[in-house]
């Protein structure tokens, strides 16, 4: 079956620095890549996509490229912010069929001043 | 709202009562997704609805655990005689249509709390 793998966290981070979270994935076929980030109080939002390989998706500030060769998706952002501090979520559904979506554990970021 | 709303947002049960949890999904939106989120864990698949078929429902935990999307709008996912380890966050998710690449839009979702 489809598995995700990401860090796991808290991560914690001052302003400013640089950030990777690590996913890696397991499934068959071709997959869509997804991060999911979830704010304190709020929902689930999407925060970037990648729908084939070397696709890099992006997003406030936020890439992700589609490694089919190493499996992986890695997060990174050159420089964080305490506003980017929640929880990422890596996420991956299958091509083809109905796109259910198989999610990894979540990394908590906390960006501190 | 434009968005996923879901309803009640927190809900609290006893041990053996039956509750309901609510999904109106985005208008148009083809497909309907429900997730279980244990807390510090990530959204589990529990069933999918495309309009009113319900077409994947083998994450469901128990025959205790029953959803349903009559018109192909508004969703009900409903858990009889509850247990403590249903005690989670349920997430419902819509899509406009089942192709690939297409990102999910999710509710706040319903913390239920089991005593």
């Amino acid at each position: 079956g489809n598995s995700v793998t990401q860090m796991e966290g808290p991560v914690t981070l001052s302003e400013e620095a640089f950030l990777t979270i690590n996913c890696t994935y397991t499934a068959t076929g071709y997959p869509s890549l997804f991060w999911y980030v979830q704010y304190p109080g709020e929902g689930l939002q999407l925060l970037l996509k990648a729908t084939k390989a070397d696709d890099k998706g992006s997003n406030k500030g936020f890439e992700a490229t589609y490694r089919k060769e190493t499996t992986s998706f890695h997060l990174e952002k050159g420089s964080v912010q305490v506003s980017d501090s929640a929880v990422y979520f890596c996420a991956l559904s299958d091509s083809g069929g109905y796109q259910k979506v198989t999610f990894g554990t979540g990394t908590k970021l906390q960006v501190i001043p | 709202g434009a968005g996923v709303s879901q309803s009640p947002r927190y809900k609290v049960a006893k041990r053996g009562q039956d509750v309901a949890l609510r999904c109106d999904p985005i208008s148009g939106h083809v497909s309907l997704f429900w997730y279980q989120q244990a807390l510090g864990q990530g959204p589990e698949f529990l069933t999918y609805f495309q309009n009113e078929a319900q077409l994947d429902k083998s994450g469901l935990p128990s025959d205790r655990f029953f959803a349903e999307r009559p018109e192909g709008s508004v969703s009900t996912l409903k858990i009889q005689r509850t247990q403590q380890e249903d005690s989670a966050v349920y997430l419902c998710a819509s899509s406009p249509e089942p192709t690939d690449g297409q990102p999910q839009h999710f509710g706040d979702g319903t913390r239920l709390s089991i005593l």
